[in-house]
Parts: C-alpha cells; sequence; structure tokens
C-alpha cells in the first residue's frame, strides 16, 4: 500500500504567520490523485482541497497545495485563529486508499 | 443542506456483530458512492469500505474483506457497515462520508463527512 507520511507532526505557528505543510508518499501519485483535510477537535474531518491543487468550495484562498509525485505540500499564507487544527493528506491513487499521519497546527 | 448521519456503535465483545448505518439526507443518495472511514487515537484515519452508487461495486481495506459488508438501500437513503467477527483492533469512530461526484465514477476522496459513531470492542 502506499504509505504517506506528514511533517513536521506538530507545527507552532503565530496567528498571521504562513505554515507549510508537507505531505510525501511512498510510491508516486498518479494524476495529482491527493487530498488535504481539515480536523478539528471533537469534529469530522472536512475536505480543503482536492487534485493537488483544487480548493474545495468554500475554502478561502490563504489555503494552497501544490506538489506532484511523491512530495506534495499544504500552505496557509496568512495564519487565521480558524486555522488551528490538524491536517491530513489522503492519497486516492491506488488501492487502499491512505492517509498521512497528520500535523497539528497549534498557537506558538 | 447535505447531511449524513451514523447510528449503530456501541460496546460490543470481542467475536460479536454490529451494524451502522448512515442516513443521508439534502442530495440524491442514489447517485453517489459512499464510503466508511474509520479513526483511531493509534493508527489514525484508515479508509475502510466503499460502495459504488448502484451497490454494483464495493472495494475494502484488507484487514475488514471477509468479516466487514458495505451496502446501502437507495429507497431509504441509507448506507450500511455489517461488521463481523470484531477485535479489538476494530475500535474506532465510524465515519460515512460521500463521494465528492455522482455517477458511476468513483473519485475517492470523501466531502462531506457524518460525526461519526464510536465502536468499541472489548470483553
Amino acid at each position: 500500500e502506499v504509505v504517506m507520511t506528514q511533517s513536521p507532526a506538530t507545527l507552532s505557528v503565530s496567528p498571521g504567520e504562513r505554515a507549510t505543510l508537507s505531505c510525501r508518499a511512498s510510491q508516486n501519485i498518479r494524476n495529482y490523485y491527493l487530498a488535504w483535510y481539515q480536523q478539528k477537535p471533537g469534529q469530522a474531518p472536512s475536505l480543503l482541497i482536492s487534485g493537488a491543487s483544487n480548493r474545495a468550495t468554500g475554502i478561502p484562498a490563504r489555503f494552497s497545495g501544490s506538489g506532484s509525485g511523491t512530495e506534495f505540500t499544504l500552505t496557509i499564507s496568512s495564519l487565521q485563529s480558524e486555522d488551528f487544527a490538524v491536517y491530513y493528506c489522503q492519497q486516492y491513487s491506488d488501492w487502499p486508499l491512505t492517509f498521512g499521519g497528520g500535523t497539528k497546527v497549534e498557537v506558538k | 443542506q447535505v447531511q449524513l448521519v451514523e447510528s449503530g456503535g456501541g460496546v460490543v465483545q470481542p467475536g460479536r456483530s454490529l451494524r451502522l448505518s448512515c442516513a443521508a439526507s439534502g442530495f440524491t443518495f442514489s447517485s453517489y458512492a459512499m464510503h466508511w472511514v474509520r479513526q483511531t487515537p493509534g493508527k489514525g484515519l484508515e479508509w475502510v469500505a466503499v460502495i459504488s452508487y448502484d451497490e454494483s461495486s464495493q472495494f475494502y481495506t484488507d484487514s475488514v474483506k471477509g468479516r466487514f459488508t458495505i451496502s446501502r438501500d437507495n429507497s431509504q437513503n441509507t448506507l450500511y457497515l455489517q461488521m463481523n467477527s470484531l477485535r479489538a483492533e476494530d475500535t474506532a469512530i465510524y465515519y460515512c462520508a460521500r463521494d465528492p461526484k455522482s455517477g458511476y465514477v468513483i473519485y475517492n476522496w470523501f466531502d462531506p463527512w457524518g460525526q461519526g459513531t464510536l465502536v468499541t470492542v472489548s470483553s
């Protein structure tokens, strides 16, 4: 199976600063088949980005995704208070569908 | 608005069975593939199974093959997960999630998710 590795596990950022989250796949992800989700405490995950860089409906432009192959990045350009959460990447290039272990973005 | 509401979780002994349900509303349920995804503190998020809009296709992660069955009742707008021979490692929050687009193609990302139902397998 495709193993997804996210780094760092925890990212401490001040509000207004930029956050860069990494997601690495153990094998090539074809056709940019990579999604990002945000999960807040006590809530289900919610979709941020699909196709590596396509924001879901209603997602602010401060969220951007990039990358290809085995290396992907989620960037939050200027962190707002509501952005402190856990972020997961997920590949849908191959079965079984797999997730990364998550990056917790916390207040510095 | 689109809503997915899971039910059926609880505490169950190892080796026993449990059936989860997911009631869908706010969209044409019969047009979308549907997934089950589970989450544990230790293993994180794990995709469990998917079923096509018309039940013609189902896929499972290896750890549940032969034990879990995904099904749906399009007349009742409800998704199911029948879980047999439960193990301690099946303990998790189980989410149902919709495939993002309607139709024959299964896109395999998840939008939206339900709020989840907790399954605890313990003697």
